[in-house]
């Protein structure tokens, strides 16, 4: 079954360190998103990208946060200089244009901000 | 803005036993989804339920949608100590439905 891949699994980073969290949707899947959950939480909305642009962003998605999609398959999120309140699992997911809004997930990455 | 919430927060069962988890929300939606999420891992899609069904149901999974209450319930009928995990509900709005919010979560634990 197609999965969406993530990397790294665990990055472990000082503060104010710029991040680059890494995803390989599947390949037919034309929407994509980034959420995080911080521990134990629940699952937030960061940002959603269509047609190699953003369609729609949350207010956790401040100027620090950047997606880009270079390569025509990796869908990349940057932290340029992260806090302390950024560690958390980023999940990134995607799906088809076909049919409903079933999102496919990654396995996560989990960011650790010291 | 629509956002989920579940309750019960954590609910532990025995093996055989029926969970019931519910959901509600504020705004209108298209849909509504559960998910399911392992320890430490990424969510899974379980079951939809569009706005204009009631009722739905997938092997040991039934989801109910009241949509005049705005809310949802999962039933999961003889559980096993594998379906321990978080549960999640899902809403799509009908003015966007390019994301979508995720609720709390239900924390099952199955004990066998």
């Amino acid at each position: 079954e197609p999965e969406v891949t993530q990397t790294p699994s665990h990055q472990v980073t000082q503060m104010g360190q710029e991040v680059i969290l890494r995803c390989v949707p599947i390949s037919n899947h034309l929407y994509f998103y980034w959420y995080r959950q911080i521990l134990g939480q629940k699952v937030e909305f960061l940002v959603s990208f269509y047609n190699n642009e953003i369609s729609e962003k949350s207010e956790i998605f401040d100027d620090q946060f950047s997606v880009e999609r270079p390569d025509g398959s990796n869908f990349t999120l940057k932290i340029r200089s992260t806090k302390l309140e950024d560690s958390a699992m980023y999940f990134c997911a995607s799906y088809t244009q076909a049919g409903a809004n079933v999102l496919t997930f990654g396995a996560g990455s989990r960011l650790t901000v010291l | 803005s629509q956002q989920g919430e579940e309750d019960p927060q954590a609910l532990s069962i025995q093996e055989g036993e029926n969970a019931t988890m519910n959901c509600s929300y504020k705004t209108s939606i298209n849909n509504l989804q559960w998910y399911r999420q392992n320890s430490g891992r990424g969510l899974v899609h379980l079951i939809l339920i569009r706005s204009n069904e009631r009722e739905k149901h997938s092997g040991r999974l039934r989801v109910t949608l009241d949509t005049s209450k705005k809310s949802s319930s999962l039933l999961i009928t003889a559980s096993r100590a594998a379906d321990t995990a978080s549960y999640f509900c899902a809403t799509g709005s009908p003015y966007n439905t390019d994301k979508l919010i995720f609720g709390t979560g239900t924390r099952l634990q199955v004990f066998p």
